[in-house]
């Protein structure tokens, strides 16, 4: 089945500490996307790529890196410079990144810094 | 710049009750408008979109939505609710690819 894929499901960090959100998607799609959700403030995209080894600030990028070395991957890197990164993460892809496409979703990695 | 606002961030009906999630936009140009459903702790899944073919747009699990340009408006309903409807709702415009979300509407069905 097509699909897309986060892991892990639940991630614990201590402050400090850089961690790695993996994605992959295997629907052959040239867009992918990383959102950042918390209560009550719906989604904000954090980067997003159309092409292998390229890719684009969103709105919230301080505090997180990301590369696209290969189409179906697309590892989204918080580092300690991220100063409140629990939430909830969600990765996107889109055959393009044009309006009428449909951005699909994996089921999310939440982060909790402890 | 494009956004959408959804207006109530809880909306309680009982099963078997219309369901009205409403939204509205903002956007320089005509613009492409998705309804997306999100279960806890899960990502988010397409019910419907917009994408000027036709103003009342028909989606999964007996959703649809009409697009009313006079009112910037692409609001969500559901003739009768069911138990399996409860979760959260986003309403999102693109604009050549760029994705504004709202901030979610949860709805809550009761028995």
């Amino acid at each position: 089945d097509g699909g897309i894929t986060q892991s892990p499901k639940y991630l614990f960090r201590k402050e400090g500490q850089n961690v790695t959100l993996s994605c992959e998607q295997n629907l052959n799609h040239d867009a992918m996307y990383w959102y950042r959700q918390d209560p009550g403030q719906g989604l904000r995209l954090i980067y997003y790529s159309q092409i292998v080894n390229d890719f684009q600030k969103g709105d919230i990028a301080e505090g997180y890196s990301v590369s696209r070395e290969k189409k179906e991957s697309f590892p989204l890197t918080v580092t300690s410079a991220q100063k409140n990164p629990t939430a909830f993460y969600l990765c996107a892809s889109s055959q393009d990144r044009i309006g009428t496409d449909t951005q699909y979703f994996g089921p999310g990695t939440r982060l909790t810094v402890l | 710049a494009q956004s959408v606002t959804q207006l109530g961030s809880h909306v309680s009906v009982s099963e078997g009750a219309l369901v009205l999630l409403r939204c509205n936009y903002s956007s320089s140009v005509p613009p492409y408008l998705f309804w997306y459903v999100q279960y806890p702790n899960q990502g988010l899944q397409l019910l419907l979109k917009y994408t000027s073919a036709a103003t009342l747009v028909k989606g999964i699990n007996g959703f649809e939505a009409e697009f009313k340009k006079s009112e910037t408006s692409f609001h969500l309903t559901k003739p009768s609710a069911h138990m399996s409807d409860a979760a959260e709702y986003f309403c999102a415009v693109s604009y050549y690819g760029d994705m504004r979300f709202g901030a979610g509407t949860r709805l809550t069905v009761k028995p």
